[in-house]
């Protein structure tokens, strides 16, 4: 059974600071989303990771895929209260399933 | 605009009864579409695969019976469940993969609760 291990699982800061959230796992993964869900809403995508040791960059938020694809960290730069949300990773194995990490609560502060 | 549009987004019923949610992917055909369910304050765990014109597939742990998943045409998808529960209450999400890009778009979610 694959397994995704996310940490930390709530996390408060102030707004400005920086934050890493990170997704662990003893399974190799074809590839690694990372998606974002409001209260009440189904989660939205926003980048997937597909290549061992890739970075993509969206705005103030870098994803990274680790070298061997079986883990990830998402890093916000200068976070902002807009940023406040669940933030989960998912592996993708098979044909498009994914399994979840548990997410990160995160609340920026003003 | 909406990918995946999930109806009803919000259900209330009582003990007993069964519960009919669907999801249906807009403007495109979809051979398999995935189930998930989601208890309050946690993730998304896989219930099951829907596949268009045969039986659904079901993640270890979870009662066919009391799942049921009709994937009748290329666009729609159900899941009825059945003799619902008050631990049955959960946030249910559809998820539609688009071929040829590996993208997963999810419908918005039905919160089903369960007096």
């Amino acid at each position: 059974t694959q397994l995704l291990e996310q940490s930390p699982q709530f996390l408060s800061i102030q707004e400005g600071e920086n934050l890493t959230v990170y997704c662990n796992s003893s399974s190799v993964f074809s590839s690694l989303q990372w998606y974002r869900q409001e209260p009440g809403e189904g989660p939205v995508l926003l980048v997937t990771v597909v290549t061992g040791g890739e970075v993509k960059k969206l705005k103030r938020l870098t994803f990274q895929f680790g070298d061997a694809r079986k883990d990830s960290s998402l890093h916000i730069t200068a976070a902002q209260t807009g940023d406040t949300g669940l933030y989960l990773c998912a592996g993708v194995w098979g044909a498009q399933k994914l399994v979840f990490g548990q997410g990160t609560r995160l609340t920026i502060n003003p | 605009g909406a990918v995946v549009s999930q109806h009803p987004s919000r259900v209330i019923c009582k003990s007993g009864t069964s519960v009919k949610i669907e999801c249906r992917s807009l403007d495109f055909q979809a051979t398999t579409m995935f189930w998930y369910r989601q208890f309050p304050k946690q993730s998304l765990m896989l219930m099951a695969t829907s596949n268009e014109g045969s039986k659904a597939t079901y993640e270890q742990g979870v009662e066919k019976d009391k799942f049921l998943i009709n994937h009748a045409s290329l666009t729609l998808s159900t899941l009825t469940v059945t003799s619902a529960h008050p631990e049955d209450s959960s946030f249910y999400i559809c998820s539609v993969p688009i071929a040829g890009t590996g993208e997963l778009f999810f419908g918005e979610g039905s919160r089903l609760t369960v007096l």
